[in-house]
């Protein structure tokens, strides 16, 4: 258990709406992503975190925007909604000295 | 960004038998880290296996062994004596040694048969 929660876990919102996903984590690693996964395409990097207030894009990352003030909590804003955002999305942390990437259980998002 | 590829979208296997599962990856570096991780119908993402490259040896963990061919930047899983409870998705993943990016393969169903 890499003490990851991640809020909420299911929701339904329409398009256009802004959505704030919150991953959380209380380990303090270092590193944090985002990921989407949708059937055929597996995971994708959305954004990611090295450190409070540094993050970086991925290759998926339009439409989307992250935040991170504390060590401990990693904000993922859809600004505005849309269909193709629909999505399972997982935030991840790292743990740097095992060179290993830990889940936790995934939002699932609807957009309508 | 580097590409990991997993050619094999489903594949099956009878309860008690072996399967193997395929993945390879495209890199100009030396040094770097795969997985192999399970995904059940829960959706967890469950590490099953991990190698770095600047060891020769192949990964074992319990059922679960993995053949690294570091030329031909192919790496598969096999499980042996396939269980119901191995029934899931299974992807590939690969981490370079000098960044923090993890990139996954599209991923592979596995059915087992009773």
């Amino acid at each position: 258990d890499a003490g990851i929660t991640q809020s909420p876990r299911h929701k339904v919102t329409e398009t256009g709406t802004p959505v704030t996903l919150r991953c959380h984590q209380t380990e303090n690693h270092r590193y944090m992503y985002w990921y989407r996964q949708d059937p055929g395409h597996g995971l994708r990097l959305i954004h990611y975190s090295y450190g409070v207030k540094d993050t970086d894009k991925g290759e998926v990352s339009d439409g989307y925007s992250v935040s991170r003030s504390k060590t401990e909590d990693f904000l993922l804003t859809l600004e505005s909604a849309t269909s193709s955002q629909t999505s399972v999305y997982f935030c991840a942390i790292s743990e740097g000295h095992l060179n290993t990437i830990y889940f936790g259980e995934g939002s699932w998002l609807t957009v309508v | 960004a580097q590409t990991v590829t997993q050619s094999q979208p489903e594949m099956s296997v009878q309860e008690a038998e072996t399967v193997t599962l395929s993945c390879t990856y495209d890199t100009s570096e030396s040094d770097y880290y795969l997985f192999w991780y399970k995904q059940p119908p829960s959706r967890q993402m469950i590490l099953v296996i991990r190698q770095e490259a600047y060891k020769q040896q192949n990964a074992t963990e319990n059922r679960f062994s993995v053949n690294f061919q570091k030329a031909a930047k192919s790496f598969s899983l096999k499980i042996s004596d396939s269980q119901l409870g191995d029934a899931a998705m299974y992807f590939c993943a690969y981490r370079s040694n000098t960044g923090n990016q993890f990139y996954f393969g599209t991923g592979t169903s596995l059915t087992v048969i009773p």
